[in-house]
């Protein structure tokens, strides 16, 4: 069935680093698409979003890459810092009707100091 | 500004117990959703409302029932507590249901039943 996932479960990187976390997706009726990250304890919160007919958003230190041909998606976050130490999640919107999200199972993301 | 508030945080449950997860918004949000998440996994839509009065069936529905009978409040009810339903529950709003409508989460309420 359709799904959206991630290719690695846990990433490490050292502080300053810049830090890539992927996720592949297979709706291809899919034209929007979250990042959330998720501090331990915590809800999930909202990073960055990007919509299908765009390939590429910027944030501040975050940057989404949508590759529709390949269906897959990026989260490069700049300068990594302790503070970005959380679980990532990409999501997909599967509803037009409403706001229901498919979530793919998530990335660890260590920073070492 | 409180944003979501969800109570308790922690919950041990025999199988057959019931319980209600209470959430709360102080944003005027329409949109309302109940998630679960499971150890790994992503988060599964469980019932969602849409504004006061109305509610709707998620992707893992069964076992659960909701209410949504002002704006602020849309309980979560567990009748017949299962193993199965260990998990930790995720409410959120959204002020609409448009597209790139973003979702503010609450703190999570974790459920373990034994």
């Amino acid at each position: 069935g359709e799904s959206v996932g991630l290719h690695l479960p846990t990433l490490s990187v050292q502080e300053g680093d810049n830090s890539i976390i992927n996720c592949a997706y297979s709706n291809s009726a899919s034209d929007y698409f979250i990042w959330y990250k998720q501090e331990s304890g915590k809800g999930p919160q909202f990073i960055i979003d990007i919509r299908s007919n765009m390939d590429k958003r910027q944030g501040q230190r975050v940057t989404v890459l949508l590759n529709k041909t390949v269906k897959h998606l990026s989260l490069q976050i700049a300068a990594t810092q302790p503070g970005d130490s959380a679980v990532y999640f990409c999501a997909e919107n599967y509803n037009n009707a409403g706001n229901m999200l498919t979530f793919g199972g998530g990335t660890r993301l260590m920073v070492k100091p | 500004n409180a944003g979501v508030t969800q109570t308790p945080k922690f919950r041990i449950l025999k199988i057959g117990q019931s319980m209600t997860l209470q959430c709360a918004q102080d944003m005027n949000h329409n949109y309302m959703y109940w998630y679960r998440q499971d150890p790994g996994m992503g988060l599964k839509l469980i019932y969602y409302s849409v504004g006061a009065g109305i509610t709707d069936k998620g992707e893992v529905p069964n076992g659960y029932n909701v209410s949504r009978s002002t704006t602020e409040d849309f309980p979560l009810r567990l009748e017949l507590a299962a193993p199965s339903q260990t998990s930790v529950y995720f409410c959120a709003s959204s002020e609409g249901g448009g597209l790139n409508e973003k979702l503010f989460f609450g703190s999570g309420t974790q459920l373990s039943v034994l």
